[in-house]
């Protein structure tokens, strides 16, 4: 129980175009689930939390009108990241949290994104 | 994140008991947990333990959790190469995880 896919698990792009990745939960209810970014051989960075059906929250820093993030059900949401540059090429990682005593957050196997 | 803290690199030979140690800064944290990575994969969820408990253990696994000194680790018993891996530690505090840095935890024979 408690698995999330995310797709695709790798993407190249030219710089300049948009690029979707979705996170689903696919055997329980996410009322929230978060993005997050890694850097190569560094931690997780929080980049926003998504309530289903209520506006994203950003972290400090992130623009939020260069990573737009939908979470239309309990659960599906996607993170688009627009006119997308070299920097930020990255491997973006999604959880979703059930709604348990524990609140735990399942992680799903991450993206790679490539920027060219 | 800055206020979750571990060492970087840990080595141990097969069949020994692994070590990994983290310590946090925020004394209001609910849960902490135990993630594994391995290479080009997401977060595996090992274990967690509540703020009030001392000590957690699960098949191979022992969490222990000092909250005085807000120290947490986590043992591994009878190391195995497929041990080899990425291991985050994370505190939640509201409904926020912040990590440290990982501890690459290499197996050798």
């Amino acid at each position: 129980g408690a698995v999330v896919s995310q797709h695709p698990s790798w993407v190249i792009c030219k710089s300049g175009t948009s690029v979707k990745i979705e996170c689903r939960s696919l055997d329980f209810q996410a009322t929230t689930m978060f993005w997050y970014r890694q850097f190569p051989k560094q931690s997780l960075m929080l980049m926003a939390t998504s309530n289903e059906g209520s506006k994203a929250t950003y972290e400090q820093g992130v623009e939020k009108d260069k990573f737009l993030i939908n979470h239309a059900s309990l659960t599906l949401s996607t993170l688009t990241v627009t006119s997308a540059h070299p920097e930020d090429s990255s491997f973006y990682i999604c959880s979703a949290q059930t709604s348990s005593n524990t609140d735990t957050q399942y992680f799903g196997p991450g993206t790679r994104l490539t920027v060219l | 994140g800055e206020d979750v803290e571990q060492s970087l690199f840990l080595s141990v030979r097969e069949g020994d008991s692994s070590v990994i140690n983290c310590t946090y800064t925020d004394s209001s944290s609910t849960y902490l947990y135990w993630y594994k990575q391995e290479p080009g994969a997401g977060l595996q969820l090992l274990t967690y333990i509540f703020s009030n408990m001392d000590m957690k253990q699960d098949q191979r696994l022992t969490v222990l959790l000092n909250k005085k000194d807000k120290h947490l680790s986590l043992r591994i018993a009878d190391t195995q190469t497929g041990d080899s891996a990425i291991y985050f530690c994370a505190e939640r505090t509201d409904y926020k995880l912040s990590f440290g840095a990982g501890t690459t935890v290499t197996v050798r024979a």
